[in-house]
């Protein structure tokens, strides 16, 4: 069981809009900086954003992420059939003094 | 280019241990803490602790703490993780990444590079 809870998945149509969240807890989230991954099947995890709300290099700004207290937020607009992937938050954790990790969320591009 | 090299596929005998290798190339070594993630079949990503290559400074995750040891040879610009008394539930992928942060602590800790994975098989 992941320290930080996203959903199972989520699907939209291609265009479309979607959101995946990522849910913790004061010592985590509410205290630090939230990252974002993307991975495709069989590949490593890709860097999507950092600082919750900064793009990394080369990511589209149709990509974006927010945090407010204990939750993180990762945006996808204009949906492709390339961003079908599983994504993953990440944060440092005070109380267990590590990095965690949500479960991960399966992104269906109808 | 960054990049970051791992080693090859392992097949273990449970109670085996394990050196997975990360060879860096295209920024300087020293500069950035290498991490170890592993994310076993169908799961999530799992941190397992990092290694500061300029000190060889070491923390590790609470889980594996006692099993798990990370060194660096800086003059190869390669990292190592090794884990000791293999079971099965440790047949994975084993990743390492480099951290960055503007942070003095780990408060903005992200990976913007990942090594492409070592598949780890613990069978009898």
């Amino acid at each position: 069981q992941s320290v930080l809870t996203q959903p199972p998945s989520v699907s939209a149509a291609p265009g479309q809009k979607v959101t995946i969240s990522c849910s913790g807890s004061s010592s985590n989230i509410g205290s630090n900086y939230v990252s974002w991954y993307q991975q495709l099947p069989g590949t490593a995890p890709k860097l999507l954003i950092y600082d919750n709300d900064k793009g990394a290099s080369g990511i589209p700004d149709r990509i974006s992420g927010s945090k407010s207290g204990t939750s993180a937020t990762l945006g996808i607009t204009g949906l492709q059939t390339g961003d079908e992937a599983d994504y993953y938050c990440e944060t440092w954790d005070n109380s267990l003094s590590g990095v965690v990790f949500g479960g991960g969320t399966k992104l269906t591009v109808l | 280019q960054v990049q970051l090299v791992q080693s090859g596929p392992e097949v273990k005998k449970p109670g085996a241990s394990l050196k997975v290798s990360c060879k860096a190339s295209g920024y300087t070594f020293t500069d950035n803490a290498i991490h170890w993630v592993r994310q076993a079949p169908g799961q999530s990503l799992e941190w397992m602790g990092w290694i500061s290559p300029v000190s060889g400074n070491t923390k590790y995750s609470q889980k594996f703490q006692a099993r798990v040891s990370l060194t660096r040879d800086t003059s190869a610009t390669t990292a190592y993780m090794e884990l000791s008394s293999l079971t099965s539930e440790d047949t994975a992928l084993y990743y390492c990444a480099r951290g960055r942060g503007h942070c003095i602590s780990s408060s903005c800790l992200y990976f913007d590079y990942w090594g492409q994975g070592t598949l780890v098989t613990v069978s009898s």
